[in-house]
């Protein structure tokens, strides 16, 4: 199982990016993938996943609105994209593959990573 | 501030025993399953219990875990330098229908 990120990226404040993660060695379409947040020097932070059997999509509080997660079973490609960069939005970003489901009355759930992208350095500055 | 709280730090000598703590709330740990990782210097983080206290495969028995109520604990027996690292706990808060992770805690080996 691999999962294999796009390249470095340098942005001015205000533009737009779209970063992709290639899926391989399982079907992707059966697992939920997303996106973990790392600023320099800090903690993990996660952002949100998607399942690319159906496109259900759960946001963090904290990025909803401010960045789009998507993905491309024809590809088994997940993506993370910005409309407007800001200086803030500096940091690496890992494509993480989850388990996250629910017991029957959801009164528990599981959720946990187990394969992670080597990372995206996403810089934005003027 | 991070939903789970960790200790920005603990330090044990090459051999002992370290004991990582992460403490939540109700509406994660108290009722939903827990992970935890390590990030290597450079690194991308890497799984190393799921489920409270499962390993993946891989993972070396002298790695374990442990929940109680709204708190969760790693340990490490027979620490190795190599065992330096950054180590997270995680886990799903209802509350915020969200995934959450630990603030982080850093593991010395003196």
């Amino acid at each position: 199982v691999h999962l294999v990120q796009s390249g470095a990226e340098v942005k001015k404040p205000g533009e737009s990016l779209k970063i992709s993660c290639k899926a391989s060695g399982y079907s992707f379409s059966a697992y939920w993938i997303g996106w973990v947040r790392q600023k320099p020097g800090k903690g993990l932070e996660w952002m949100g996943i998607i399942y690319p059997g159906d496109s259900d999509t759960r946001y963090s509080p904290s990025f909803q609105g401010q960045v789009t997660i998507s993905a491309d079973k024809s590809s088994s490609t997940a993506y993370l994209q910005w409309s407007s960069l800001k200086a803030s939005d500096t940091a690496m970003y890992y494509c993480a593959r989850q388990e996250y489901g629910s017991g029957s009355s959801a009164d528990y759930y599981f959720f946990y990573v187990d394969v992670w992208g080597k990372g995206t350095t996403v810089t934005v500055s003027s | 501030q991070s939903v789970l709280t960790q200790p920005p730090s603990v330090s044990a000598a090459p051999g002992q025993k370290a004991t990582i703590s992460c403490s939540g709330s109700s509406s994660n740990i108290g009722n939903n399953y827990v992970s935890w990782y390590q990030q290597l210097p450079g690194t991308a983080p890497k799984l190393l219990i799921y489920d409270n206290n499962q390993r993946p495969s891989g993972i070396p028995d002298r790695f374990s875990a442990s929940k109680s109520g709204t708190s969760a604990t790693l340990g490490i027996t027979g620490l190795q330098t190599g065992d330096e690292a950054e180590y997270y706990c995680g886990t799903w808060d209802s509350s915020l229908s969200a995934g959450v992770f630990g603030g982080g805690t850093k593991l010395t080996v003196l």
